[in-house]
């Protein structure tokens, strides 16, 4: 079974805008990593947070935290066209991973 | 710094038939990952190794796959044979350290139609 769960499955913003997604988890962790997939880079890591961290700022990322509801969001301000692509949470040492949002950046 | 290398980009197999899949990582880093990613879904983890060692292959069809890594650097997957639900992209990943403890860099995967 997946450990997390990203939602909404998709998104759809005007260029500018900010996008907010979500992740859910089942167990204790010890961090959460949130990756990006498009087509042209395949799978890159953007951020990792650990679970004594509530709050992580990397350019225009924010990724918050809170382990008492096993949850975490990924928020991308001023959205540009090259944010499109798929973003997924993941958990801990095995990297167990949900379905992803698909974000889609309108010009 | 070189990143994961995986071949071959492209694999199109009939059912039943065997293919091998190859992963090289970064140089240096101890973890080695390969997912199966189904279209439209996320990665799913078939086996980690740990330098040459197996810390997690619980989810790995064991009767069709298989994987090593010898010397604990470059690794192969197999299928064998293969089956339709078996097309995927394939995806190695490398870490520096074990346990999920730092980001993990991915290969540009294989993508495996089986026919």
């Amino acid at each position: 079974s997946q450990q997390g769960e990203e939602d909404p499955q998709a998104l759809s913003i005007q260029e500018g805008e900010n996008a907010t997604m979500n992740c859910s988890y089942k167990t204790s962790i010890n961090n959460l990593q949130w990756y990006r997939q498009n087509s042209g880079r395949g799978l890159v890591h953007l951020i990792l947070i650990r679970s004594n961290e509530r709050e992580k700022h990397s350019g225009r990322l924010r990724v918050t935290l809170d382990t008492s509801k096993k949850s975490s969001s990924l928020l991308i301000t001023a959205s540009r066209a090259a944010d499109t692509a798929s973003y997924f949470c993941a958990t801990n040492y095995q990297l167990i991973w949900g379905a992803g949002t698909k974000l889609i950046i309108k010009p | 710094e070189a990143g994961v290398a995986q071949s071959p980009r492209y694999k199109i197999i009939e059912k039943r038939q065997s293919v091998a899949f190859w992963c090289n990582p970064i140089s240096g880093h101890a973890t080695l990952y390969w997912y199966q990613q189904i279209l439209g879904q996320g990665p799913k983890l078939l086996i980690q190794f740990q330098n040459n060692g197996v810390v997690d292959d619980s989810q790995l069809p064991k009767d069709r796959f298989s994987a090593e890594r010898l010397k604990g650097v470059d690794s192969t997957l197999k299928i064998q044979p293969a089956k339709l639900e078996d097309s995927a992209v394939y995806l190695c990943a490398s870490s520096p350290r074990g346990l999920g403890g730092t980001e993990a860099f991915f290969g540009q995967g294989t993508r495996l139609t089986v026919v």
